[in-house]
C-alpha cells in the first residue's frame, strides 16, 4: 500500500544552519515524489518534484531533495535557512495503478527559524 | 492568469445548512481535485474529476457532492453542515493525473457551529 511518512512534525532551526527535514514512502511501483510548501493562510506550492530523470532535484528557492531508492526516502535539504523559509512543508507520493493513479500527501512538517 | 481560485474564502454554518463551494481554474487542466486539511493529518482528498462530466471519489467522500459541468469549475457540495466538517478545504488542478504538479488555490476556511 502506498504510504508517505514525514519525521518530525515540527523542526527548529536557527538562521544560517542546514535544514534537514525527512520523508519516507513506500510504494509497489516507481512513483513520482514531489516537495510542496505552505505559507500561512496560502495554498500549497510546489518546491521540487522527482521523476526519475535524476536522483539529486532542485527546486525553487535553494531546496533540493534526494531520492534515494534503497532507504525509500526523498529527504529535503537547504544549507542556509532564512527566516522567509519558514512554513509547512508536505511531502507527497504518487504512482499509478490499475484502473487509475493516487497521490498520497504527508502529515507536514512546520519549519521555524530562529534569528 | 488568476491559476485557481476559490470562493468563498470563509463562512460559517449552523450544523444542518447546506452550502458550495466553487472552485475555477483558468490553465485548461483537465484534472482537479478537492482536499480538505486538519492540523496534524495533511491534505485528505474528498472527490476528484478527470474531465468534464466526470467525478470520483476520494478518501474521504462522505457527506460531499461534487460536480464538474464545466472544464473550468468544480463545485463541492454540502447538503447538510456538520461540526466533524470544520476545516480548511482546498482545490487544485493539474494537467493530467499522477505525474504532473498540482496547483492549489488559497483555501476556504469553513466552521459548522
Amino acid at each position: 500500500a502506498q504510504s508517505v511518512t514525514q519525521l518530525g512534525s515540527h523542526v527548529s532551526v536557527s538562521e544560517g544552519a542546514l535544514v534537514l527535514l525527512r520523508c519516507n514512502y513506500s510504494s509497489s511501483v516507481p512513483p513520482y515524489l514531489f516537495w510542496y510548501v505552505q505559507y500561512p493562510n496560502q495554498g500549497l506550492q510546489l518546491l521540487l518534484k522527482y521523476t526519475s530523470a535524476a536522483t539529486l532535484v532542485k527546486g525553487i528557492n535553494g531546496f533540493e531533495a534526494e531520492f534515494k531508492k534503497s532507504e525509500t526516502s526523498f529527504h529535503l535539504t537547504k544549507p542556509s535557512a532564512h527566516m522567509s523559509d519558514a512554513a509547512e512543508y508536505f511531502c507527497a507520493v504518487s504512482d499509478a495503478y490499475t484502473g487509475g493513479f493516487k497521490t498520497i500527501f504527508g502529515a507536514g512538517t512546520r519549519l521555524f527559524v530562529k534569528a | 492568469n488568476a491559476g485557481v481560485t476559490q470562493t468563498p474564502k470563509f463562512r460559517v454554518l449552523k450544523t444542518g445548512q447546506s452550502m458550495t463551494l466553487l472552485c475555477a481554474q483558468d490553465m485548461n487542466h483537465e484534472y482537479m481535485y478537492w482536499y480538505r486539511q486538519d492540523p496534524g493529518m495533511g491534505l485528505r482528498l474528498i472527490h476528484y474529476s478527470v474531465g468534464e462530466g466526470t467525478t470520483a471519489k476520494g478518501e474521504v467522500p462522505d457527506g460531499y457532492n461534487v460536480s464538474r459541468l464545466k472544464k473550468q469549475n468544480f463545485l463541492l457540495g454540502l447538503e447538510s453542515a456538520a461540526p466533524s466538517q470544520t476545516s480548511v478545504y482546498f482545490c487544485a488542478s493539474s494537467y493530467t493525473g499522477w505525474d504532473y504538479e498540482q496547483y492549489f488555490g488559497p483555501g476556504t476556511r469553513l466552521t459548522v457551529t
